[in-house]
């Protein structure tokens, strides 16, 4: 079955615009993480969505940073305004439910790079 | 101390060693652990679980340690295609589980 995807897989921008990264995760997932990794770096967590409740957003490094899921399935990442620290590969996963005390293995996207000028 | 701590490398093997990684967490109350396998460029993806009287698969072998609150993974007879990063996976009460940093495997020939 297909996996999670994302677009573009890469991206290059100019420091100041904005940036739309989208994710499809599997169909039936209703957890959905975003997290961004940079060079030689862990993964860090930006932001988390579960079914129809509120997101967590305690991962967000500013207020630029926005994210959306439609319909509980695709989601998008907006970054306003980029900076050149933005660079970095954000990558999306999708698991089941993971409110339980039990962990549902996450499947990661192949990831959007984003390269600002 | 941060949440979960590696060693980050890169530990440089030769073909049939074997090699060892540990796994540091902070959080006594963490519930599950896993090891997740990283190729360069690529997505992070689930290697195994990590089970409280540890267990093994194939060449993996992966312990847990509550006492001193870390995880482990072993790998023997180490292939040139196990040259990856592995990221250690600790999950606790919260549904956001915390990603390592990663340790660095090369294997030569």
């Amino acid at each position: 079955g297909a996996g999670v995807s994302q677009s573009p897989s890469n991206k290059v921008t100019e420091k100041g615009k904005d940036v739309e990264l989208r994710c499809d995760p599997i169909s039936g997932h209703t957890a959905l993480y975003w997290y961004r990794q940079s060079l030689g770096q862990g993964l860090e967590f930006l932001i988390y969505f579960q079914g129809n409740s509120a997101p967590d957003k305690s991962g967000l490094p500013s207020d630029r940073f926005s994210a959306e899921r439609t319909g509980g399935s695709v989601s998008t990442l907006t970054i306003q305004r980029t900076q050149q620290e933005d660079s970095a590969v954000y990558l999306c996963a999708s698991s089941l439910d993971n409110r339980m005390s039990s962990y549902n293995e996450q499947f990661f996207g192949p990831g959007t790079r984003l390269t600002v000028l | 101390r941060k949440e979960v701590e590696q060693d980050p490398g890169p530990f440089n093997v030769p073909e049939g060693a074997t090699v060892a990684f540990n796994c540091t967490y902070s959080n006594s109350a963490s519930q599950s652990f896993f090891w997740y396998r990283q190729d360069c460029r690529k997505e992070p993806k689930l290697l195994m679980s990590v089970y409280s009287s540890g267990n093994e698969d194939g060449r993996f072998t992966a312990q847990l340690n509550r006492a001193s609150q870390y995880i482990s993974l072993l790998i023997r007879d180490s292939k040139l295609s196990d040259s990856a990063t592995y990221l250690c996976v600790v999950k606790g009460g919260s549904y956001i589980p915390t990603f390592g940093r990663g340790t660095s495997l090369i294997v030569h020939p």
